[in-house]
């Protein structure tokens, strides 16, 4: 079963933020991904944040980590059309990677 | 650097049949993996590999078998395919694990009849 969970769908208007949501299972984990994956080609790593971490910020992406309740978000600001895409929330757990079903983001011009 | 290669990029086979995905990577990582990505399940761990000599398993390596005789190869083998096993194949490389950069290959599309 899924230890990560993620919404399916967003749509958003070009130019506004986007926040991606996951919820993880396990306290252990050491390190949260987010990928990107656009059709056709493999996984991208977008950021990652240490599990001590509350938030990370790179260029027009934002990371925020709940630890207390497992939760990880990924904010995109000022949308672009090139940002559509599936985003990919995963946790580390030793060697072992968990990844969500992946949020299927759709920037409307 | 060609990065991670996979081939091929799509292979049809029979029920029964067995074969071999391959991987490689020219970035002298340690890390490897291989990934299979299902509608709607994101991407399942199958096996991974510390190093030459190292592999171990994931959370979904039952039909699959893995070597890795030198640092640059990590070969997939699937001993007799089931239609189950119908998926997209990744191969991923890093030079150690946790806060790396994990480089996906452009995966292998197998379709199980």
């Amino acid at each position: 079963g899924e230890d990560v969970e993620q919404s399916l769908f967003l749509s958003v208007r070009e130019g506004d933020s986007s926040v991606i949501n996951c919820t993880y299972t396990d306290s252990s984990s050491t390190y949260l991904y987010w990928y990107k994956q656009e059709p056709g080609a493999g996984l991208q790593l977008l950021t990652y944040i240490f599990s001590n971490m509350d938030m990370k910020q790179d260029q027009r992406l934002t990371v925020l980590l709940n630890k207390k309740d497992k939760h990880l978000s990924l904010r995109i600001a000022d949308t672009q059309t090139g940002d559509s895409a599936i985003y990919f929330c995963a946790e580390s757990i030793g060697y072992d990677m968990r990844f969500g079903a992946g949020t299927r983001l759709t920037v409307k011009p | 650097n060609a990065g991670v290669t996979q081939t091929p990029k799509f292979q049809v086979l029979k029920t029964g049949q067995s074969m071999t995905l391959q991987c490689a990577q020219d970035m002298n990582h340690e890390y490897m993996s291989w990934y299979r990505q299902d509608p709607g399940m994101g991407l399942r761990l199958i096996h991974y590999s510390v190093g030459a000599g190292i592999t171990d398993q994931g959370e979904v390596p039952n039909g699959y078998n893995v070597s890795r005789s030198t640092t640059e190869d990590f070969p997939l083998r699937l001993l007799s395919a089931a239609p189950s096993q119908t998926s997209v194949y990744f191969c991923a490389s890093s030079y150690s694990f946790g806060g790396e950069t994990q480089y996906f290959g452009p995966g292998t599309r197998l379709l199980v009849l």
